[in-house]
């Protein structure tokens, strides 16, 4: 049971370059999530996923594009990276039940954009 | 939308004391308050978790207090470890959205 997995762990674009990075579950989750993490800012909803077929936008979406062509993965794209996009990037997963909402974290993708 | 504010950012704390991370947050609708430790390189992990029907939660070392009407929540860590050195992050469920908002995280030290 991998749980969340990202790819790739760490990539270098140069300003203009365009990136997709993956994110695949295997709990059967409904829900998933991408975030980016800067310092001093915790972690921002930059877009979500309520189920196959459906995304929605975070608090952060502008530069970004998402795609859930199947349940299990959650696909965040770069169409043409800067420098401001440098930054650690997460994928969650979830179920809810009820009031909850409890996520499990990918490890991360490490981003830099020169 | 969700708004939530943590503090300290930084805490620095003997083995064997006691730690306290506090949090406010916004959107009385909310009613899910989870809390999520990272370690170096790793993503966050689901610590503990508290529903607005319930004014405290403990597991084993943590514990969380929820104030609803004031609208801030608290975590507790006793005794604490050098393993327990880590950031910590609070969210808030946006019921909106139904997604988390995280407050902007606390890097904890114990100091041996």
């Amino acid at each position: 049971n991998a749980g969340v997995t990202q790819t790739p762990k760490f990539r270098v674009l140069k300003t203009g370059q365009s990136m997709t990075l993956l994110c695949a579950q295997d709990m059967n989750h409904e829900y998933m999530y991408w975030y980016r993490q800067d310092p001093g800012m915790g972690l921002r909803l930059i877009h979500y996923s309520v189920g196959e077929g459906t995304t929605a936008k975070g608090e952060v979406p502008d530069g970004y594009n998402v795609s859930r062509l199947k349940k299990q993965n959650f696909l965040l794209g770069l169409e043409s990276a800067a420098p401001s996009q440098t930054s650690v990037y997460f994928c969650a997963s979830s179920y809810s039940q009820g009031s909850m909402n409890i996520q499990y974290f990918g490890a991360g993708t490490r981003l830099s954009v020169l | 939308g969700e708004n939530v504010e943590q503090h300290p950012s930084t805490l620095s704390v003997q083995e064997g004391d006691s730690a306290v991370i506090k949090c406010t947050y916004s959107d009385s609708a909310s009613n899910y308050f989870p809390w999520y430790k990272q370690e170096l390189g790793k993503g966050p992990q689901l610590i503990i978790d508290i529903r607005s029907n319930v004014g405290e939660k403990k597991d084993q070392r943590i514990a969380v207090t929820l104030n609803k009407t004031a609208k801030h929540f608290s975590l507790h860590i006793t005794e604490t470890q050098p393993e327990d050195s880590a950031v910590y992050f609070c969210a808030a469920m946006d019921t909106g959205r139904r997604a988390l908002t995280f407050g902007s995280g606390t890097r904890l030290q114990v100091q041996p």
